[in-house]
Parts: structure tokens; sequence; C-alpha cells
């Protein structure tokens, strides 16, 4: 089956520096991949929607300074949290989808992200 | 735009007991349905799924049947155990929304008792 790997599992850094998440499809290739937030005991939100080697699409009320995404390649798309707050402690899940696949997006483990 | 409703929890049952969480959708195209569940600490897992109406989706005990008339995507188990406790997600895919990006619903949060 599809799988998508997310790395780091989870991860803390201090106010102000900036954690790049990764997203990567290790036995297909991606040509859209998405990004989700949650906040604890809440669904997940989408946060933008990334295509390979074209700009990432924002929803609506997302900071596309703060959350910088880049899909460079088929199998890799990067989430980076810049200038991170305490605020911006999440869980963020990526997904991904193929071309000629059926509607099914294929989750990423999870990141957990704590700003201290 | 497109959307999932499904029912608020938490939902508190006894060991063997009969689980339902109702989950209604809208879509304006003609979606895949999903059933993902989260236990504690962990990322989602797909528990079911189904793409076209009436098309029934089942796996370790746990169904739901596509219901176009009544846009629903119920989830049901016969016998909930224990290891069953976790939240359960309601979600939608569809080729309408651009990329097949998932929807979901808010979640329902399960605790089975022993």
């Amino acid at each position: 089956g599809a799988v998508v790997s997310q790395h780091p599992s989870r991860v803390i850094c201090k106010s102000g520096t900036s954690v790049k998440i990764e997203c990567r499809s290790l036995d297909f290739q991606a040509t859209t991949m998405f990004w989700y937030r949650q906040f604890p005991k809440q669904s997940l939100m989408l946060m933008a929607t990334s295509n390979e080697g074209s700009k990432a699409t924002y929803e609506q009320g997302v900071e596309k300074d703060k959350f910088l995404i880049n899909h460079a390649s088929l199998t890799l798309s990067t989430l980076t949290v810049t200038s991170a707050h305490p605020e911006d402690s999440s869980f963020y899940i990526c997904s991904a989808t193929f071309m000629g696949g059926n509607t099914e997006a294929f989750f990423g483990q999870g990141t957990r992200l704590t700003v201290v | 735009g497109d959307s999932v409703t499904q029912m608020e929890g938490p939902v508190t049952l006894s060991e063997e007991a009969f689980l339902t969480i109702n989950c209604t959708y809208t879509a304006t195209g003609y979606p895949s349905l999903f059933w993902y569940v989260q236990y504690p600490g962990e990322g989602l897992q797909l528990l079911l799924k189904a793409t076209k109406a009436d098309d029934k989706g089942s796996n370790k005990g746990f169904e739901a049947t596509y219901r176009k008339e009544t846009t629903s995507f119920h989830l049901e188990k016969g016998s909930v155990q224990v290891s069953d406790s976790a939240v359960y997600f309601c979600a939608l895919s569809d080729r309408n929304t651009g990329g097949f990006k998932t929807i979901f619903g808010a979640g329902t949060r399960l605790f089975v008792k022993a």
C-alpha cells in the first residue's frame, strides 16, 4: 500500500526559531500533498494544498509567511514554521494523493510541535 | 462548500455494547467517504471507506454504508471492546474539492469501559 512518512514525529523548539517538518511518499509519486493542523481534542483543519513544482494554496486564515510550504519533488513536501511561538504548538499531519489514484489520501504519522 | 457533520461526543459504552456514530455530509459532487480512527497520541489510521452510493465499507467489525439518499455514512459495530477507545473521524474526499483534499468532521471520542 501507499506509505507516507513524516519526520520528525516530535520536536521541541525555542520561541523565535524555525522548524522544518518533512513529508515523504515512500512508494508512489505524490502529485498533491496536504498539510493539516490539529489542536488538542479538535479535528484536523486543512492549512494548505501543494502541487509539485508550484506554489501552495493556503486556506483562509493561514499565514503564508508563517507556514512556508515547499513541494520541490514528487516525493517530498516540507512545512517550515517560521519564528515559532507557543501558540504554534500543535499536531501537524500531512497527506498525499497521486495521479490516477482514487480519492483516498494517505496520511503521515504526524508531528507534535512544542514551542517553549 | 463540502462539509461533514458527525455526532458530538464523548460516547461512553460498556464492553460488548452496540456502537453507532452518526455522520452526514454535504457535497457538490460525488465524494468518497471515509472513517478514520486516532488513538491517543498517534496519527490517523484509515478504518474503512466507500467510494459510491450503496457501498458498504467494513473492517475490524466496524461497518458503514454510503447512503446517498440521506447523505449519511453512519459507523456501526455490534460489540465494542476496550481497545476501541479512540477518536473517530468521518471524512469525505471529492474530485471537485481540488486534488482530492480530505474534509473531516469534528471527531467523536469513544470511551469503552470494561
